[in-house]
């Protein structure tokens, strides 16, 4: 079974809308990484975020980590349409063990 | 540096048969891993090699084997092909270190089994 869940499964909103996709885990972890996968194809990766961090940006990414919780949240701001995607969560833990959740799948709607 | 390719991109075959697909990873990197991707089951580890050595290894039947190369290049084979086996079969590779550093992806082998 999948070591965590990516929270909502879908999502959709309009274009200029913040988006906010969360991710939950069950074990302790050595980092987290988001990912973004296009209809069909390859995933991209996004951030890395460690367990001894709490946030990171990058452009209009933001994640946020909080080990006590076991969670991560995703934030993209000002959605564009071209951000319509799934996104997914990849716990790394020991061993280089790596589980991905089942993943967001969001719509920005134009 | 080059990307992360996948051969073939697609690929149609009947119940009974087996495959071999194909990845070549990035340029110095030696892991290579290998997922399923259904639309149930989202994205499940295979397993993962690291100097033609295989680390680690997901919950699939023995029907699902693998290989690397000392080129880091790898292959995975599935035998005895099910209709379920039927998705998307994602190669990733990543540094020295392992998955546990970034991974990048290829564009994927498209399976379908009928």
């Amino acid at each position: 079974s999948q070591q965590g869940e990516e929270d909502p499964q879908a999502l959709s909103i309009q274009e200029g809308e913040n988006a906010t996709m969360n991710c939950s885990y069950k074990t302790s972890i050595n980092n987290l990484q988001w990912y973004r996968q296009n209809s069909g194809r390859g995933l991209v990766h996004l951030i890395l975020i460690r367990s001894n961090e709490r946030e990171k940006h990058s452009g209009r990414l933001r994640v946020t980590l909080d080990t006590s919780k076991k969670s991560s949240s995703l934030l993209i701001t000002a959605s564009r349409a071209a951000d319509t995607a799934s996104y997914f969560c990849a716990r790394t833990g020991g061993y280089q063990k790596v589980t991905f959740g089942i993943g967001t799948k969001l719509q920005v709607i134009p | 540096k080059a990307g992360v390719t996948q051969t073939p991109r697609y690929l149609i075959k009947t119940r009974g048969q087996q495959v071999t697909l194909s990845c070549s990873p990035i340029s110095g990197h030696r892991s290579v891993s290998w997922y399923q991707q259904t639309p149930g089951q989202g994205l499940q580890f295979l397993f993962e090699y690291f100097s033609e050595t295989q680390r680690n290894k997901g919950n699939f039947p023995g029907r699902f084997s693998g290989r690397q190369f000392s080129n880091s290049r790898s292959e995975m084979n599935v035998s005895t092909l099910e209709l379920g086996d039927s998705a998307l079969y994602l190669c990733a590779s990543s540094s020295s270190t392992g998955p546990t550093d970034t991974q990048y992806f290829g564009p994927g082998t498209r399976l379908t089994v009928l």
